[in-house]
């Protein structure tokens, strides 16, 4: 069956180190894969898309890597701010370029000021 | 653009009670989908629309759970009878023809008691 595995521990890290999140997944073979962030209370927002012919794909302090070999994703925060704490959800669209948008469970990060 | 806008953002009734959660994509995106959260089984889709016609129910639990999209500009997801089992927050997202990004509303969060 199809799997989009991510972290269910939180990640706690200090104010200006790098926070990296991983997405690991099997039995889908995703045209892209997202990234959103969601805030408690709230919905999740989008923050970057890969597509599976792209290795890494960045945005100020974000950068997302690509794998489709490893079947993995890795999204980085460089010079991480407590601002940034937030739950990361990591998305794939479903087999067969149906362009449905089949969600991971998050990961929460905590940035220590 | 005012988003995706979702009513209502909190409801609680008693278990048999008939429930209807509302939405309103964003001007011109022709996808919509409803997606439920809880912690045991993270975002679920449900339900997708593309041009106000149903295009993937396989998530909708079950009977008990409807939904329409009468028009372009809203769509309704009903729960009847409601279980405490419902109990989660209910986002709709939309999605423009043009990217692979959605964007979710603010979420509706049910309690059945």
């Amino acid at each position: 069956s199809q799997k989009i595995e991510q972290n269910s521990e939180a990640l706690n890290i200090q104010e200006g180190k790098t926070a990296t999140l991983t997405c690991n997944y099997t039995n889908y073979s995703p045209a892209y894969l997202q990234w959103y962030r969601q805030d408690p209370g709230r919905g999740p927002v989008f923050l970057l898309l890969i597509r599976e012919n792209e290795k890494e794909k960045r945005k100020e302090r974000l950068k997302v890597t690509f794998d489709t070999t490893l079947k993995q994703s890795l999204f980085h925060i460089t010079a991480s701010q407590p601002a940034d704490s937030a739950t990361y959800l990591c998305a794939l669209d479903r087999s067969g370029g149906s362009y449905i948008p089949t969600f991971g469970r998050g990961t929460s990060l905590i940035v220590h000021p | 653009d005012a988003g995706v806008i979702q009513s209502p953002r909190h409801e609680v009734t008693e278990m048999g009670q008939e429930v209807t959660l509302r939405c309103k994509p964003i001007s011109g995106h022709n996808s919509l989908f409803w997606y439920r959260q809880t912690m045991m089984r993270g975002l679920e889709l449900l339900i997708y629309f593309n041009n106000n016609v149903p295009i993937d129910d396989s998530g909708m639990p079950e009977d008990r759970f409807s939904a329409k999209m009468p028009n372009a500009s809203f769509s309704t997801l009903k729960i009847q009878p409601s279980e405490p089992r419902d109990s989660a927050v209910y986002f709709c997202a939309s999605r423009g023809d043009a990217g692979n990004t959605i964007y979710f509303g603010e979420g509706s969060w049910l309690t059945v008691v």
